[in-house]
């Protein structure tokens, strides 16, 4: 399994223009979701999906979008890119926080810069 | 709405000691709690999920406890090792309804010097 991926790495934007980020994971999880951390911030929730179809907002969900076609991918997207929105990203997916026992995979993250 | 502290947030040890990481959080309504670990640069990775039955979890050399009904848990690390350096989070995973989610503390930043 290649767990949870991400692409790009790195990625600098200039204000306005847009992007997405890509997120896949090949675990056949439920739920997956995308924070952002941000330094003395923490990691905070953007938005998250319980399934193919279903999206809903986290706690900084402005100036993002997000859709969910297939279990595998939960692409973000930056409408129009602000430099408040400079961070580094992160994809998670777990099977069901339903369960007790699921644990949250983490993809390796991705640096965006807004200039 | 949950809040997360970690304390202390920067820790530094000699190789060999042990020690404890502590976090807190203000809703007890909690699913479960995790503890992730996240070197530089890198997304985190799961270390322990304890469920909210439960009053401590081991692997290794890592042991958490979790005292619901005060708002605590505490991670032990035993031995520690050079290898041990990072930034340890915990997250309470909040129960009701299809909200669930997990909200993060800041973290501590771990250093074991050789």
């Amino acid at each position: 399994n290649a767990g949870v991926t991400q692409t790009p790495k790195f990625q600098v934007l200039k204000t306005g223009q847009s992007m997405t980020l890509q997120c896949a994971q090949d675990m056949n999880h439920e739920y997956m979701s995308w924070y952002r951390q941000d330094p003395g911030m923490g990691l905070r929730l953007i938005h998250y999906s319980v399934g193919a179809g279903i999206t809903d907002q986290g706690e900084v969900p402005n100036g993002y979008n997000v859709s969910r076609s297939t279990t595998e991918d939960f692409p973000l997207r930056l409408l129009s890119a602000a430099p408040s929105q400079t961070s580094v990203y992160f994809c998670a997916s777990s099977y069901s926080l339903r369960a007790s026992t699921d644990t949250q995979y983490f993809g390796p993250g991705t640096r965006l810069t807004v200039l | 709405k949950q809040e997360v502290t970690q304390i202390p947030a920067a820790l530094s040890v000699p190789e060999g000691e042990n020690l404890v990481l502590n976090c807190s959080f203000t809703d007890s309504a909690i699913y479960n709690l995790q503890w992730f670990r996240q070197d530089p640069g890198k997304g985190l990775t799961s270390l322990l999920l304890i469920q909210s039955s439960q009053r401590e979890q081991t692997s290794g050399r890592l042991n958490a406890s979790l005292d619901k009904s005060s708002g605590r848990s505490t991670l032990y690390i035993a031995a520690s090792q050079p290898g041990d350096s990072a930034t340890y989070l915990c997250a309470p995973v909040n129960s009701g309804g299809s909200n669930y989610k997990l909200t993060f503390g800041k973290g501590t930043l771990l250093t074991v010097n050789p």
